[in-house]
């Protein structure tokens, strides 16, 4: 299968803590995670990726895991903002397949 | 940088009329080419796929009959939604890729049918 399973799909947290957000995979030759931001009325955007060839990727404030053998990968914001609040979509995407689907979203509240 | 314009942003149309939308992939040439549709509360189905050197493929649930998909180069693709009904409308977005890379969207084209 080609399922990208995300959760949860509403997460409401407190401004300054942080917020976590799942998704499994059944494509065992997926090696590519984008993770996507939408505002309201805009397009998505990328905002952190990660490559099987890693397990940990870290910028401004955002952390992927990946765990291949449990087909799970995760975006963790630390400190959260109010500008954080926003439709996050996880994706998987394999090598010479152009095709990349998207897990069904996350919306993240988050509160002052 | 790259960036990807579609067109028109907001367009409505009546029912069983058709309507086509435009994508155009700047500062990069595409090597794939994507649509996709997000209806209210979902997330994003793929319709069609469309790759170099490649034919079409459009996924279960969508039809060239009613999705045709015009890639002429690297850089421009154009969709058609033709017959549209209310179970047609939602956000259609454009995502195009350099080989493996990350996926580069337009601002999408809402549907709204009447």
């Amino acid at each position: 299968g080609e399922q990208v399973e995300q959760l949860p799909s509403i997460l409401r947290v407190q401004e300054g803590s942080s917020a976590s957000i799942n998704c499994t995979y059944e494509n065992s030759a997926s090696n590519y995670f984008p993770w996507y931001k939408q505002e309201p009325g805009e397009n998505p955007k990328l905002i952190i990726d990660i490559r099987s060839n890693m397990e940990r990727k870290q910028t401004q404030g955002l952390i992927v895991l990946l765990d291949k053998k449990a087909k799970r990968f995760s975006l963790h914001i630390t400190d959260t903002q109010p500008g954080d609040s926003a439709m996050y979509f996880c994706a998987a995407s394999t090598t010479g397949g152009y095709k990349v689907v998207f897990g069904s979203g996350t919306r993240l509240l988050v509160s002052p | 940088g790259a960036l990807v314009y579609q067109y028109p942003r907001r367009t409505i149309c009546k029912s069983g009329t058709s309507m086509r939308m435009e994508c155009q992939a700047v500062g990069f040439q595409a090597t794939s080419v994507a649509w996709y549709r997000q209806s209210p509360q979902k997330t994003f189905e793929l319709i069609a796929l469309s790759t170099v050197n490649s034919a079409i493929k459009y996924e279960q649930n969508f039809t060239q009959e009613k999705f045709p998909i015009s890639h002429p180069n690297l850089s421009f693709s154009s969709m058609t939604v033709l017959n549209a009904y209310l179970e047609d409308r939602g956000l259609y977005l454009c995502g195009a890729r350099r080989d493996n890379t990350e996926v580069f969207f337009g601002k999408g084209t809402r549907l709204t049918v009447v």
